[in-house]
């Protein structure tokens, strides 16, 4: 149980495109997800917060209209990274809140941005 | 004060060996210390995790250390595998887990045959 995916694991784009990254809870439902960054042989910064049915809450220096979060139901947020550069080349990492388990998170597999 | 300390950047064990890994922190408000793992393009997978109210939590062949007036916490590999070698972050969080989690900068860690 608590598994959660992402999708897709790997894509690639033109610099000034957007990109849109899902990542859903499968078994469980998740009031909560949460959105990280990872660079290369680095830590997972926290990009944002993302909580159903409201706006996501952002951590400071990320810029909130070129990570757009939308977080429509209890098992799907999306991450849109918008007019991307190659600066935002990245591996993007998602994990859910299942209340069920005392507020234990489970992360995604990543997904791997690469902007030409 | 949000800042998660941890050492060492890397390690190299033989196999059958200990590894250990060792985190400090600032925020007295934490209480849920997970510890990852993560494989070369994978996310992170929870290893196991401590609250403050114990001061050791075994799991296998995984040991958390927990030291409360030092904030300090721990990590054991008991009979390091080559299979172990990955990287682990420790982290935190307040409120049980329920509020963000802090990571630390990581350990990569290989075990040699």
């Amino acid at each position: 149980g608590a598994v959660v995916s992402q999708h897709p694991s790997w894509v690639i784009c033109k610099s000034g495109t957007s990109v849109k990254i899902e990542c859903r809870s499968l078994d469980f439902q998740a009031t909560t997800m949460f959105w990280y960054r990872q660079f290369p042989k680095q830590s997972l910064m926290l990009m944002a917060t993302s909580n159903e049915g409201s706006k996501a809450t952002y951590e400071q220096g990320v810029e909130k209209d070129k990570f757009l979060i939308n977080h429509a139901s209890l098992t799907l947020s999306t991450l849109t990274v918008t007019s991307a550069h190659p600066e935002d080349s990245s591996f993007y990492i998602c994990s859910a809140r299942d209340v069920r388990k005392s507020g234990e998170q489970f992360f995604g597999p990543g997904t791997r941005l690469t902007v030409l | 004060q949000q800042q998660v300390k941890q050492s060492p950047q890397s390690l190299i064990v033989q196999k059958g060996g200990i590894s250990i890994i060792n985190c400090a922190y600032e925020n007295t408000a934490f209480d849920y210390f997970p510890w990852y793992q993560q494989f070369p393009g994978k996310g992170p997978a929870l290893l196991i995790a401590i609250r403050p109210d114990v001061s050791e939590k075994k799991e296998g062949r995984f040991t958390i250390s927990f030291n409360k007036s030092a904030k300090q916490f721990s990590l054991h590999i008991m009979d390091s595998q080559p299979g172990d070698s990955a990287t682990y972050f420790c982290a935190a969080a307040s409120s049980g887990g329920y509020q963000k989690v802090t990571f630390g900068t990581g350990t990569k860690l290989q075990v040699i045959p």
